[in-house]
């Protein structure tokens, strides 16, 4: 297992264009989180599931964005008509809770994206 | 006010120094606290993590937590240029009863350069 995997590592769209980027935990983590990371911040929550369930959302996820888990392996997280602002680095992380513990988030190397 | 205040530095020291990083936090529901570097355009990768007051040590790096001040440090001895990164204080909610999982919140970062 080599850690929590995203692709694409860099994406470059035009304002407007839709963009889907993917994330695929660590085996048997049950919980993935979305997080978003602009230059010189940390990492801010967007949403994460536990599953394919999407148990939180951020005010930060704007209905433009949409995540998804459907089978509760791999994640994407969709952003429709992308607008300068979106530019950022989107981290992606897991962990797994069993009973009332959780091990701590394992993060991606992340996808940065730049809207032009 | 952020919940999670951090000096975004630049930190520069001579290799070999002690290096000191701090955190300040105003809500009272964080119990799980973390240190993460991170590389440039790279995703962050988790050094320490504790759940208590007091002192958490693993070879050069000592996390300290003081519940009762909010307030929370990473030192690091014997510092080294490998050591040049961002460091990103994590906070959690533990969320046991509510199942609310360890959702992150970061602090801004702080840039530590260490020069030989």
């Amino acid at each position: 297992d080599t850690g929590v995997s995203q692709d694409p590592r860099h994406k470059i769209t035009k304002r407007g264009q839709n963009v889907t980027f993917r994330c695929d935990p660590i085996s048997e983590h049950n919980r993935l989180y979305w997080y978003r990371q602009t230059l010189g911040q940390g990492p801010e929550f967007l949403t994460y599931f536990q599953n394919e369930a999407q148990l939180e959302k951020s005010r930060l996820l704007s209905d433009r964005f949409s995540a998804e888990r459907p089978k509760g392996s791999f994640s994407t997280l969709e952003i429709q008509r992308t607008e300068q602002g979106d530019s950022a680095m989107y981290l992606c992380a897991s962990s797994h809770r069993q009973g009332v513990r959780n091990t701590e988030a394992f993060f991606g190397q992340g996808t940065r994206l730049t809207v032009v | 006010q952020k919940e999670v205040e951090q000096d975004p530095g630049p930190l520069s020291v001579p290799e070999g120094a002690i290096v000191s990083l701090n955190c300040t936090y105003s809500n009272s529901a964080f119990q799980y606290f973390m240190w993460y570097r991170q590389y440039s355009r790279k995703g962050p990768e988790l050094l320490m993590y504790t759940y208590s007051s007091g002192n958490k040590e693993d070879g050069r790096f000592t996390a300290q937590v003081d519940k009762s001040s909010k307030y929370i440090s990473l030192f690091i001895r014997d510092s080294q240029p490998s050591d040049s990164a961002t460091y990103l204080c994590a906070m959690s909610e533990w969320g046991i009863l509510t199942g609310g999982g360890n959702k992150l919140t970061f602090g801004t970062g702080t840039q530590l350069k260490v020069e030989l």
